[in-house]
């Protein structure tokens, strides 16, 4: 059983198109993530939820938004796509306690390459 | 604000030998720090954590870290490496004063040499 899992694990399109990824977790978790990991390895994050309620909104531009259905859901929608938006996007979830973040649980990644 | 820095980029070990690869962090508050593996084409799968308490600390496949608060490190260490160690490694460090976000380091890759 896979813990974090996303759909799709592969994305090529065109600059201009919209994209979704999605991601589940059957973990309990309360807590879920979206990291951009570029060419360089860099990991940088974007967005948290908790409980289904946006706490984390880096400096993102407004093309990309998450949506959170349920706690065990987390999907990114991209609208416009850019070159630069190319990269391997990681759903994450953790369980915070007593107010303190846990580790985090990776999926496997989703490549998205835009040309 | 937040930051966590891994000063090498590679690590080169061969198989036996004990590995350390660095890590330093700069947070306000209360730190909790931990490393994570990534092999290629994979997500990255958590090691260790410290948040509280002894500050060695060990992990999962014989990886330990040593929480040094003086120093504001947290070194990644294994006392004999496997040619499967080869990945690449990650520190990460949250907070209370950052809202709990997790910043990862840039990131180490380590090769173990049969």
């Amino acid at each position: 059983d896979t813990a974090v899992s996303q759909t799709p694990k592969y994305l090529v399109t065109q600059m201009g198109n919209d994209k979704s990824i999605k991601c589940e977790q059957n973990l309990g978790h309360d807590t879920m993530y979206w990291y951009k990991q570029d060419s360089k390895k860099f990991l940088k994050i974007m967005f948290s939820y908790n409980n289904k309620e946006l706490i984390i909104n880096e400096t993102v531009p407004n093309r990309f938004s998450p949506k959170s259905p349920d706690k065990a859901h987390l999907n990114l929608h991209i609208n416009s796509l850019e070159l630069g938006d190319s990269a391997v996007y990681f759903c994450a979830s953790s369980q915070r306690t007593s107010g303190a973040t846990g580790e985090l649980f990776f999926g496997e990644g989703s490549r998205l390459t835009v040309l | 604000a937040q930051s966590v820095a891994q000063p090498e980029d590679q690590v080169n070990v061969a198989e036996g030998n004990p590995l350390t690869v660095k890590c330093t962090y700069s947070v306000s508050g209360n730190p909790y720090l931990f490393w994570y593996v990534q092999y290629p084409n994979r997500g990255l799968q958590f090691l260790l954590k410290y948040i509280t308490g002894d500050n060695l600390v060990k992990g999962s496949y014989g990886f330990e870290a040593e929480f040094n608060k003086s120093q504001t490190s947290f070194h990644l260490k294994k006392p004999s490496a496997l040619v499967s160690d080869s990945a690449l490694y990650f520190c990460a460090v949250s907070a209370n004063t950052g809202g709990f976000k997790t910043i990862f380091g840039a990131g180490t890759r380590l090769f173990v040499k049969a």
